[in-house]
């Protein structure tokens, strides 16, 4: 079974559209999180949801917000795309915020803005 | 200046070498220190954890830190074709925002 998911895996589209990535877990874990990866693999949190409440929300672009339906979830949906929103982007989860649980990570959506 | 630093590589070793991976880091506040493994386009996946100072030793892998010199280290001994990847470190305060470093790109050569 697929610990962390992520749809699509692959996501081509012109600057300027909408679009939303999704990610579930089904760990039971509490806490989730939005990375993006760069181009020389520079890994850099953009938000996590802990029990639906937005927990870190380091300084991206209002154009990305994230969506947690439920504990299972966070969506990440992006407005008006970007050149420079082109990267990988992971969606983590771990048990919990505040202890030393580690991150599982979900295997990447390679986002390419035209 | 980051809060931490990774040299990139790439490495490039023979099958059966000791391999050493380091990191150095800018705040002294960190405690908990990761490293995390990741195959050419799959999401990183946890390797080591430890906690403070001190070493630790997970079959051919061992992680140290030396928080006094703000510097961790991964070292992988009899490395295998199969550990060719990125690797990369990871640092948090209280275990929950964690710091990245961006990675050294690791071949091991049959």
């Amino acid at each position: 079974d697929t610990a962390v998911s992520q749809t699509p895996k692959y996501l081509v589209t012109q600057m300027g559209n909408d679009k939303s990535i999704k990610c579930e877990q089904n760990l039971g874990h509490d806490t989730m999180y939005w990375y993006k990866q760069d181009s020389k693999k520079f890994l850099k949190i953009m938000f996590s949801y802990n029990n639906k409440e937005l927990i870190i929300n380091e300084t991206v672009p209002n154009r990305f917000s994230p969506k947690s339906p439920d504990k299972a979830h966070l969506n990440l949906h992006i407005n008006s795309l970007e050149l420079g929103d082109s990267a990988v982007y992971f969606c983590a989860s771990s048990h919990r915020q505040d202890t030393t649980d580690t991150q599982y990570f979900g295997p990447g959506t390679r986002l390419t803005v035209l | 200046q980051k809060e931490v630093e990774q040299d990139p590589g790439p490495l490039s070793v023979p099958e059966g070498a000791i391999v050493s991976l380091n990191c150095t880091y800018s705040n002294s506040a960190f405690q908990y220190f990761m490293w995390y493994r990741q195959y050419s386009r799959k999401g990183p996946e946890l390797l080591m954890y430890t906690y403070s100072s001190g070493n630790k030793e997970d079959g051919r892998f061992t992680a140290q830190v030396d928080k006094s010199s703000k510097y961790i280290s991964l070292f992988i001994r009899d490395s295998q074709p199969s550990d060719s990847a990125t690797y990369l470190c990871a640092m948090s305060v209280a275990g929950n925002q964690f710091y990245f470093g961006t990675g050294t790109s690791l071949t091991v050569i049959p």
